[in-house]
């Protein structure tokens, strides 16, 4: 059984540029969110999608944008990169009839020189 | 922002020894569940408390939950070197999870 998948591992980008994130659920869930992760800090919540919506949203600027497919996979987009953008990036599913079983990927580590 | 805040921030054992963290929060919440993260890698599930339980085992987890202080502990017994990691609570109420800055646990062989 598939847990969740996160792509790239490894990410070194340059100010300003643009980077895209990929996840693929655990099978059988329906919901992806994304966090945030600084060092030594705990994740801070992006957003999540059901239903390839936007359901819900934390405080990032719109910079952060997403998407997710029909296939309930899911990517987030980063825009005009800035320093303080470098952090670890957790992809994180679960089922919407059953909020509270969240499994989380291994996450993308984002560097930005 | 962030909903708990963990404390201590880090905490060194020696192993067979038990660790136990703390957690506060904030808001009114549906559960509180603590996660383990190795190394800056992905979060592990460990337990969930739900808001009208008070205490919950797993083999050598015990979580307890205080509703009315708006805290909860864990307690790892007999602490083993593979124990060493970040541990996290994190809260889950009208918004998915949210996070505490986590403990730093070091268990020293």
């Amino acid at each position: 059984d598939a847990g969740v998948t996160q792509s790239p591992t490894h990410l070194i980008k340059t100010r300003g540029q643009q980077v895209t994130l990929r996840c693929s659920p655990k099978s059988g869930h329906d919901t992806v969110s994304w966090y945030q992760q600084a060092l030594g800090q705990g994740p801070q919540f992006i957003f999540q999608y059901y239903e390839e919506e936007e359901r819900q949203r934390g405080n990032f600027p719109d910079r952060f944008s997403g998407h997710q497919f029909p296939n309930y996979s899911s990517e987030l987009n980063v825009n005009a990169l800035l320093l303080g953008d470098s952090a670890l990036y957790l992809c994180a599913s679960s089922l919407a009839r059953a909020p509270y079983g969240y499994t989380f990927g291994s996450g993308t580590r984002l560097t930005v020189v | 922002s962030q909903q708990g805040e963990e404390d201590p921030q880090a905490l060194s054992i020696q192993e067979g020894e038990n660790a136990t963290m703390n957690c506060s929060y904030k808001t009114s919440i549906n559960n509180l569940q603590w996660y383990r993260q190795n190394s800056g890698r992905g979060l592990v599930h460990l337990i969930l408390i739900r808001s009208n339980e008070r205490e919950k085992h797993s083999g050598r987890l015990r979580v307890t939950l205080d509703t009315s202080k708006k805290s909860s502990s864990l307690l790892i017994t007999a602490s083993r070197a593979a124990d060493t990691a970040s541990y996290f609570c994190a809260t889950s109420g009208n918004t998915p999870l949210v996070f505490g800055k986590g403990t730093r646990l070091s268990v020293i062989a």
